[in-house]
């Protein structure tokens, strides 16, 4: 089965400095990664994919991720955090259409 | 235009009542998901419908819960004689196609179960 993974379950990063989430997989052919963010009571937001085509993919609100296929990797990065951005950040991969979450990683930005 | 809609927000059930979560996929969507968040388990998927079809239940309980997509109105999650480990937030998610599209959550059902 593929599978995705989050290392940390928290990331603590000063307002304005560079903010990343880590995730790794594990698939067998090409994966199909994604990243969400879900805020307090919230539904999850869709930031970003990764399908196919350049390894470094942009997405929503100034965050982008890098596909890295020798070390399966796809971390989530945003060149300089805001105090906004402080939620759960969630890693997926598409099985077949079902989406297999990591378990998330609380990032807080500290003003 | 209307992103994924889910009613209600909150439901509050007593132990062996039925609890029925309502779904509207985005406009132009015609494939759902229902996921379930759980505090220890983190948010796993429960079935995968098209319109009158179930696709994909594989992540459903065996017994007392069920989900329908008719042709027409809201994809419905019907969980009967509900128990306190049914308590949880349950959302629903929408693509234009199965594969490989990006899926579109809604707000999501926090279920209690007293």
């Amino acid at each position: 089965a593929q599978s995705v993974a989050q290392p940390e379950d928290q990331v603590n990063v000063a307002e304005g400095n560079p903010l990343t989430v880590k995730c790794t997989y594990s698939v067998s052919g090409n994966p199909y990664l994604f990243w969400y963010v879900q805020y307090p009571n919230r539904g999850l937001q869709f930031l970003l994919k990764y399908i196919t085509g350049d390894n470094l993919v942009k997405g929503s609100y100034g965050f982008e991720a890098e596909f890295n296929k020798s070390q399966t990797s796809f971390h989530l990065k945003k060149p300089s955090a805001l105090v906004s951005d402080s939620a759960l950040y969630f890693c997926a991969v598409l099985n077949d259409y079902k989406l297999s979450f990591g378990a998330g990683t609380t990032v807080t930005v500290r003003a | 235009n209307a992103g994924v809609m889910q009613n209600p927000r909150h439901l509050v059930r007593r132990r062996g009542q039925e609890a029925r979560l309502r779904c509207s996929p985005m406009k132009g969507h015609s494939h759902v998901y229902w996921y379930r968040q759980l505090p220890e388990e983190g948010l796993k998927f429960m079935v995968y419908l098209q319109k009158e079809n179930i696709i994909d239940e594989s992540g459903m309980p065996k017994e007392r819960f069920s989900a329908e997509f008719p042709k027409e109105g809201p994809s419905i999650l019907r969980i009967q004689q509900v128990v306190r480990g049914d308590s949880a937030a349950y959302f629903c998610a929408s693509s234009p196609s199965g594969y490989p599209y990006e899926q579109y959550f809604g707000p999501g059902t926090r279920l209690t179960v007293t």
